[in-house]
């Protein structure tokens, strides 16, 4: 097994681009999440998803969408980049849905909003 | 809603000193507590986990006892090695918004082991 996947691992882009942070899990787990992490902050959670086609919004969703197609994929969208969204990003996914259990973490992407 | 307070560092060790980190948690009944490890430039790995009261969990060397008394869940390790220079989280279910879809974390603490 792969486990998380995140791709890019790095980006830098201006104020305004567009981007799309892809996550993958091939674990076959329902919930699947978004957070970003800054410094001091610990983890926030941006969005999560319990399952294809179903998702929410955590503690800081503004400026993020999210889709889920399929169990397997779980894209973070940021419709026009801003400064304050440079952070590392990481997506996590479990199996059980009735507690969280043991999240699995993918390796993040740094991205920097110039 | 579900909260919790870490210890923040950054903490400084010398080879085989022990740890203790710091972790006080407020929350709705009695949820499952963790403790996440992060080594650089990695993602966060689960470390280990209580599911109740008076539980222990353990790894690698590495404990934290679920103490409901004190709503405390810290963690420790008697001889720390270079290798678990990491950032530490301590998290539970939950978050202000209450939904137990989501896991609330501390801030982290950052280790640093010097040979």
């Amino acid at each position: 097994n792969a486990g998380v996947t995140q791709t890019p691992k790095f980006q830098v882009l201006k104020t305004g681009q567009s981007m799309t942070l892809q996550c993958a899990q091939d674990m076959n787990h329902e919930y699947m999440s978004w957070y970003r992490q800054d410094p001091g902050m610990g983890l926030r959670l941006i969005h999560y998803s319990v399952g294809a086609g179903i998702t929410d919004q955590g503690e800081v969703p503004n400026g993020y969408n999210v889709s889920r197609s399929t169990t397997e994929d779980f894209p973070l969208r940021l419709l026009s980049a801003a400064p304050s969204q440079t952070s590392v990003y990481f997506c996590a996914s479990s199996y059980r849905l009735d507690d969280i259990n043991e999240q699995f973490f993918g390796p993040g992407t740094r991205l920097t909003v110039l | 809603g579900n909260s919790v307070t870490q210890m923040e560092g950054p903490v400084t060790l010398s080879e085989e000193a022990f740890l203790t980190i710091n972790c006080t948690y407020t929350a709705t009944g009695y949820p499952s507590l963790f403790w996440y490890v992060q080594y650089p430039g990695e993602g966060l790995q689960l470390l280990l986990k209580a599911t109740k009261a008076d539980d222990k969990g353990s790894n690698k060397g590495f404990e934290a006892t679920y103490r409901k008394e004190t709503t405390s869940f810290h963690l420790e390790k008697g001889s720390v090695q270079v290798s678990d220079s990491a950032v530490y989280f301590c998290a539970l279910p939950g978050s202000s918004g209450g939904s137990n879809y989501k896991l609330t974390f501390g801030k982290g603490t950052l280790l640093t082991v010097n040979p």
